[in-house]
């Protein structure tokens, strides 16, 4: 089975780097997906990390360790906007369904 | 930019009552899946769609749910008899090849009340 952790919320300061961790326990890896979700709507791709270090894709970073379990996207210089929250989505290794297991979600507030 | 579009927005049905929920995917996308989030709570996963046919569906798709590609662009959730537990957003997504290389495109969600 796979099993993922998140904080449920956090909160920054706009103009801020904030980190939001992500742990799994998965009986094979094939990869991590970070996506975005305002209030009521879809989720929005943000990043997939197969290979472990950082990534970077303009003020959002995505951070794996497999060995650990652990994963964290990094979002800098904070706005208002990225008040949302950032769902870890990992899919199962004999993935026939191509099927993506969610977290239950980083609530973010950013405050002025 | 390409969306995945979902018809209706929101829906309220009497329990009992079937519902339609309606979704036209990326046109060259060839994997499709419906997803719900009951609110408050995680997404989670439903059905996922290949090659006209289900190629996975979780504990959550019983007989009361079924998926359809009736005429090659839309693709369709119905779920037959609806409960008050059935109350929820339901996103279809769609993907032009495996997870591990596409992020998927959601659709903006349909919002199920059931009363």
């Amino acid at each position: 089975g796979q099993n993922i952790d998140q904080p449920t919320e956090m909160t920054a300061t706009e103009g801020a780097i904030v980190q939001i961790n992500c742990t799994y326990q998965t009986s094979g890896f094939n990869g991590l997906f970070w996506y975005q979700q305002h209030a009521g709507e879809a989720p929005t791709f943000l990043s997939y990390n197969v290979l472990d270090g950082l990534e970077e894709k303009g003020r959002f970073s995505s951070f794996l360790s497999r060995s650990k379990g652990y994963s964290y996207l990094l979002l800098k210089e904070l706005q208002m906007k990225d008040s949302a929250s950032y769902l870890c989505a990992v899919p199962p290794l004999n993935n026939a369904g191509n099927m993506l297991t969610f977290g239950g979600g980083t609530r973010l507030m950013v405050k002025p | 930019e390409p969306e995945v579009t979902q018809t209706p927005s929101h829906q309220v049905t009497q329990m009992g009552q079937e519902v339609i929920l309606r979704c036209v995917p990326i046109s060259n996308h060839l994997y499709f899946y419906w997803y719900r989030q009951i609110l408050g709570q995680k997404v989670e996963f439903l059905v996922s769609f290949y090659n006209n046919e289900i190629s996975e569906k979780s504990e959550i798709f019983d007989d009361q749910f079924s998926v359809e590609r009736p005429d090659g662009s839309n693709f369709t959730l119905k779920i037959r008899s609806t409960k008050l537990e059935d109350s929820a957003m339901y996103f279809c997504a769609s993907s032009g090849g495996v997870t591990t290389n596409y992020g998927y495109t959601f659709g903006s969600g349909t919002r199920l009340t059931v009363v």
